[in-house]
C-alpha cells in the first residue's frame, strides 16, 4: 500500500528564515510525486510534479527535490504570505489516478 | 478558463439522511475524482470518473456511489450519513491528454453530520 509521511507537522519561521519541509513515500512504481499548497478553508492548489529521483522544480521561493525515497521542498526567504499547509501525494504507475496524501505541514511565518 | 466549482459550499445533515455532492470540472478536464479531508488530516481518495465510468476507488464503503455526466461534470452521493462522515469533500478534475497526472481542486463543500 502507498504511504506518505510529513514531517514536520508544522513549522513556525520568522520571515526571512530558510527551512526544507520532508515528505518520506513508498510506492510501487512511482509515476509522480506532487506538491500542494492549501489555505485554510480552501481546496489544495497544485505547485509542482516531480517524476523521477535527482528532479528538482522553482517557483519563486519554493524548490522541491525528489530522492528515491524522499522529496524535500525547500523554503527561501520566506514571507508571511506563504503560510499555509504544504500537502505531499504521490501516484502509482499502475494506480488508476489515485493520490495518495499526506497530512501535511502546516507553516506559519511571522513578520 | 473556468475552475473547478463545488456546490454546495456548507451543508448539514442529521444520521441516516442520505446528501448529493456536485462539481463541475475544470474546462477541458475529463477526469474528476473525489476526496474526503478529515480535519487535521490529507485528503483520502473516494473514487475517480472517466468517460462516465468509475475508474478507480479507494476504501470507501458502497454507500459512497458517484456519477459523472456527459458534460463532465460529477455527483457524489452518501447514503445512511455517519457521524464520521463529516469532513471537507474535495472534487479535483484532471485530464489524460498529457497524462501528467496533476490535480485541480475545487473550494469543497463541508459536510457536518450530526
Amino acid at each position: 500500500e502507498d504511504q506518505v509521511t510529513q514531517s514536520p507537522e508544522a513549522l513556525r519561521l520568522q520571515e526571512g528564515e530558510s527551512s526544507s519541509l520532508n515528505c518520506s513515500y513508498t510506492v510501487s512504481g512511482l509515476r509522480g510525486l506532487f506538491w500542494y499548497r492549501q489555505d485554510p478553508g480552501k481546496g489544495p492548489e497544485f505547485l509542482f510534479t516531480l517524476y523521477s529521483a535527482g528532479e528538482e522544480k522553482e517557483k519563486e521561493r519554493l524548490k522541491a527535490t525528489l530522492t528515491k525515497k524522499e522529496s524535500f521542498l525547500h523554503i527561501t526567504a520566506p514571507k508571511p504570505e506563504d503560510s499555509a499547509t504544504y500537502l505531499c501525494a504521490v501516484q502509482a504507475a499502475a494506480g488508476a489516478g489515485k493520490s495518495t496524501f499526506g497530512d501535511g505541514t502546516t507553516l506559519t511565518v511571522k513578520p | 478558463e473556468t475552475g473547478v466549482t463545488q456546490s454546495p459550499t456548507h451543508l448539514i445533515k442529521t444520521r441516516g439522511q442520505q446528501v448529493t455532492l456536485r462539481c463541475s470540472s475544470q474546462s477541458g478536464h475529463n477526469t474528476v475524482s473525489w476526496y474526503q479531508q478529515a480535519l487535521g488530516q490529507g485528503p483520502q481518495f473516494i473514487f475517480q470518473y472517466y468517460r462516465e465510468e468509475e475508474n478507480g476507488r479507494g476504501n470507501f464503503p458502497p454507500r459512497f456511489s458517484g456519477l459523472q455526466f456527459p458534460n463532465y461534470s460529477s455527483e457524489l452521493n452518501v447514503n445512511a450519513l455517519e457521524l464520521d462522515d463529516s469532513a471537507l469533500y474535495l472534487c479535483a478534475s484532471s485530464t489524460t491528454s498529457g497524462n501528467t497526472g496533476e490535480l485541480f481542486f475545487g473550494e469543497g463543500s463541508r459536510l457536518t453530520v450530526l
